[in-house]
């Protein structure tokens, strides 16, 4: 069965400073996508990036980028030079065939970022 | 260009009544999917729609459904209310034909706040 574990519910970071927010998941399929979602307060869901299951480079999207080790099924959002504006929910999901290729989310991570 | 649009923001109903909650995708988005976001209980998927038919469904009762307009709109039902249907429900839409969706990321509406009391 397709899962998303998400083992931090809150992280704290320094203004400024680089975080990882880990991410690991269960499948059988071998084509697969893997997401990263914003949530602030306000609750619109933010896609940040993506990353394919047959992708060998690491996605990157400005700040963001997704650290994809798929021999240990993990995807972990990296987000450099945090902003304040960075404090959020941050959601790993997953698409495969098996399941219909419904977007099937992890827990999420409240991200808090310091001053 | 115009993101997802759902209406309304905020909703409140009583227990037993019925709710209807609308959402439009994104121009040439072509499928919409529902999620509930129940306090304490993450995302759920609730369904997905794509050119007019229903393509997946959640782990939901059969007091939630909804359709797909030719527009490509979409509207959620919710049939006698219960206490802990309470929650944000999000609308989202993509592009990609859903035989061929793994790599399609879903963009995603404000939501609607359904308060059930």
């Amino acid at each position: 069965a397709q899962k998303i574990t998400q083992t931090q519910p809150g992280m704290f970071v320094q203004e400024k400073e680089a975080v990882t927010l880990d991410c690991t998941y269960d499948t059988s399929d071998q084509s697969y996508g893997l997401f990263w979602y914003k949530q602030p307060s306000s609750g619109e869901m933010i896609f940040l990036i993506y990353q394919g299951s047959y992708d060998e480079q690491n996605a990157t999207e400005g700040r963001y980028s997704l650290n994809f080790q798929k021999a240990r099924k993990s995807a972990n959002l990296v987000i450099s030079a945090s902003q304040l504006g960075d404090s959020a929910m941050y959601f790993c999901a997953m698409r495969g065939v098996e399941y219909g290729n419904k977007l099937v989310f992890g827990a999420g991570t409240i991200l808090r970022v310091k001053s | 260009e115009a993101g997802v649009t759902q209406s309304p923001t905020h909703l409140i109903k009583t227990r037993g009544q019925q709710a209807t909650l609308r959402c439009s995708p994104i121009s040439g988005h072509t499928s919409v999917y529902w999620y509930q976001q129940a306090l304490g209980l993450g995302l759920q998927f609730l369904l997905w729609y794509d050119e007019g038919e229903e393509r997946n469904r959640g782990n939901f009762p059969p007091r939630f459904s909804g359709r797909q307009f030719p527009n490509y709109s979409s509207e959620l039902n919710v049939n006698a209310l219960e206490l802990e249907d309470s929650a944000l429900y999000l609308c989202a839409s993509s592009m990609t034909p859903y035989y061929s969706s793994y790599n399609s990321p879903l963009h995603f509406g404000n939501g609607t706040r359904l308060t059930v009391t």
